[in-house]
């Protein structure tokens, strides 16, 4: 069992086009973070969410943590090919110490 | 600014057989973390460390062992490598506060058959 879940699990969209993964958990949590993941290399932070309700924008990325702090989306605006990786978020959750992190999500965005 | 930096960056294992995948960080970060990522399971933390000579064990240790003589330094030890640690394992470092990211390793692929 997951403690932190994301969805959908994989994604293949054209350039140009809109779209939003999604992390969730029962479970609330301090802050959330995501990353992203190119193959062959350790995931890269893109943000990092601490209070709920809270919107970070990074370019074309909107990132946006639950009121309940149990949640996250991430938004891609006209997505391009560069954006094609492995999301993955973490939290540390309010019991623990140690971040922990979803199984990822698989974006392709193909030309 | 090399960051983290692990070796090797693949490795064939034989059933039984022992190895230390290594871990070195140039930014004075107090906190380091051994994962493996499997398809499909996201990271899971192995063991962990919060400053040299400390280490605790996290998810999924049994089967491995770390040390942390240096701040600089996190070498995991796998004793009698078996098929179920065939993963790609990363390490990472991070500063205090938990508004500071990771900065991860790129990764080793380790193979045991």
């Amino acid at each position: 069992t997951q403690l932190l879940e994301q969805s959908p699990q994989f994604l293949s969209i054209q350039e140009g086009e809109n779209l939003t993964v999604y992390c969730n958990s029962s479970s609330v949590f301090s802050s959330l973070q995501w990353y992203r993941q190119e193959p062959g290399e350790g995931p890269v932070l893109l943000v990092t969410v601490v209070t709920g309700g809270e919107v970070k924008k990074l370019k074309r990325l909107t990132f946006q943590f639950g009121d309940a702090r149990k949640d996250s989306s991430l938004h891609i605006t006209a997505a391009q090919p560069g954006d094609t990786g492995l999301y993955l978020c973490a939290g540390v959750p309010y019991y623990g110490q140690n971040f922990v992190f979803g199984p990822g999500t698989r974006l392709s965005v193909l030309p | 600014n090399a960051g983290v930096t692990q070796t090797p960056k693949f490795r064939i294992l034989k059933i039984g057989q022992s190895m230390t995948l290594q871990c070195t960080q140039d930014m004075n970060h107090n906190y380091m973390y051994w994962y493996r990522q499997d398809p499909g399971m996201g990271l899971k933390l192995i063991y962990y460390s919060v400053g040299a000579g400390i280490t605790d064990k996290g998810e999924v240790p049994n089967g491995y062992n770390v040390s942390r003589s240096t701040t600089e330094d996190f070498p995991l030890r796998l004793e009698l490598a078996a098929p179920s640690q065939t993963s790609v394992y990363f390490c990472a470092s991070r500063t205090s506060g938990q508004q500071y990211g990771y900065t991860f390793g790129s990764g080793t692929r380790l193979t045991v058959v």
